[in-house]
């Protein structure tokens, strides 16, 4: 198994422009969520998804859509991209059995927006 | 809301001393506990994870930690630190979704552990 995979690993944007973060997993799980790390704030929960055509939003999620087409992929969307939104990004995924469950993390996007 | 606090931002160790790193939560049902450690450059890994039971959990690289209701705390330990365990330590909290699933977690600052020859 890979496990959970993210594209690209690395981006620069300019502002304004758009972009989409792929993550993938082959583990079969419910769960899949985004985060964003940045310095001194630790990680912050972007949006999630409990199953395929479910999502929600979490602590951050302005200026990012997602959407769950399969099990297997959760893209998160940048539609204008800001210099706030320079971050190393972290896809996750868990088994939903009811309660929270550890989650199995991707390497990580690094995305600089100039 | 929930909310997690890990009041130390940097913490400096002896090679071969002991180690304790804090956790405070705020979560208003039962809460699901974790620790995670991040090396330089890579992602998280999970340490070792609380959800019922025993309070005292044992997890990966001799890491162990304690549940205490009455504190709200979450607090990570190993009785002897190798350089090797020099990275950034989260603690995180997390719940049940409203709709019956898995909640998104809430993670801490995180701890820098510096190791000292």
């Amino acid at each position: 198994n890979a496990g959970v995979t993210q594209t690209p690993k690395f981006q620069v944007l300019k502002t304004g422009q758009s972009m989409t973060l792929q993550c993938a997993q082959d583990m079969n799980h419910e769960y899949m969520s985004w985060y964003r790390q940045d310095p001194g704030m630790g990680l912050r929960l972007i949006h999630y998804s409990v199953g395929a055509g479910i999502t929600d939003q979490g602590e951050v999620p302005n200026g990012y859509n997602v959407s769950r087409s399969t099990t297997e992929d959760f893209p998160l969307r940048l539609l204008s991209a800001a210099p706030s939104q320079t971050s190393v990004y972290f896809c996750a995924s868990s088994y939903s059995t009811g309660r929270p469950n550890e989650q199995f993390f991707g390497p990580g996007t690094r995305l600089t927006v100039l | 809301a929930q909310s997690v606090t890990q009041p130390d931002i940097h913490i400096t160790v002896s090679e071969g001393a002991s180690l304790e790193l804090r956790c405070n939560y705020s979560y208003g049902a039962t809460p699901y506990l974790f620790w995670y450690v991040q090396s330089p450059g890579q992602g998280l890994q999970l340490l070792l994870k609380y959800f019922s039971g025993d309070t005292l959990v044992q997890g990966i690289k001799g890491f162990e930690a304690e549940f205490k209701r009455s504190q709200s705390s979450f607090n990570l330990r190993k009785p002897s630190v190798h350089w090797s365990d020099a990275a950034e330590y989260f603690c995180a909290v997390g719940g049940v979704y409203s709709g019956g699933g898995a909640d998104g977690l809430t993670f801490g600052k995180g701890t820098h552990l510096i190791i000292q020859p």
